[in-house]
């Protein structure tokens, strides 16, 4: 079956820009997750949303970054005011309520200039 | 807080011989473990998970890993190396209690296997 998508691929942006990512998790599962991989900071989390209860933010890196999930599926994570260390590549990941393993997206690579 | 440990950067071994990918891990209680490859360009690809039981799981393309938890260690092990397993890896974990399963990663591991 297909897997977790994310859009875009590729996204480059100049400093102080807002940009919106996009994830499609796998049909049915419930819980959806946000990382970020940089170089510098390894993996990540980020974001965590599991069906209808409050996201844990607590891995978000400032009050720039937020997210939301919409209907219980599709997910968009947003930066505002974009600075040169977002640049990193942003990874989607879902899992089935009663399963442990996350499945990952192929990420996007966002690049601030 | 959890900690994943990978001491190696990178490891090398030609084709046809075993090879070992060293993981420790520092986390309160009982954690769940996980391995994931990262190919050029892709995400991550799950490999395999212990959560339970028989400390030697068995997981896609012929890995293994065991769980050792007196040195805390999950070392990722394969019998037979082969070119195309050449990709980075990463070893994971997730504390019991923590009902969310976010993933506390290691720093990855580049495994060269050469021909």
């Amino acid at each position: 079956g297909a897997g977790v998508s994310q859009s875009p691929s590729n996204k480059v942006t100049e400093k102080g820009k807002d940009v919106e990512l996009r994830c499609d998790p796998i049909s049915g599962h419930t819980a959806l997750y946000w990382y970020r991989q940089s170089l510098g900071q390894g993996l990540e989390f980020l974001i965590y949303f599991q069906g209808n209860s409050a996201p844990d933010k607590s891995g978000l890196p400032s009050d720039r970054f937020s997210a939301e999930r919409t209907g219980g599926s599709v997910s968009t994570l947003t930066i505002q005011r974009t600075q040169q260390e977002d640049s990193a590549v942003y990874l989607c990941a879902s899992r089935l309520h009663d399963s442990y393993e996350q499945y990952f997206g192929p990420g996007t690579r966002l690049t601030v200039t | 807080a959890q900690s994943v440990a990978q001491p190696e950067d990178q490891v090398n071994v030609a084709e046809g011989n075993p090879l070992t990918v060293k993981c420790t891990y520092s986390v309160s209680g009982n954690p769940y473990l996980f391995w994931y490859v990262q190919y050029p360009n892709r995400g991550l690809q799950f490999l395999l998970k212990y959560i339970t039981g028989d400390n030697l799981v068995k997981g896609s393309y012929g890995f293994e890993a065991e769980f050792n938890k007196s040195q805390t260690s999950f070392h990722l092990k394969k019998p037979s190396a082969l070119v195309s397993d050449s990709a980075l890896y990463f070893c994971a974990v997730s504390p019991r209690e923590n009902a969310g399963n976010m993933l506390t990663f290691g720093g990855g591991t580049r495994l060269m296997v050469k021909p």
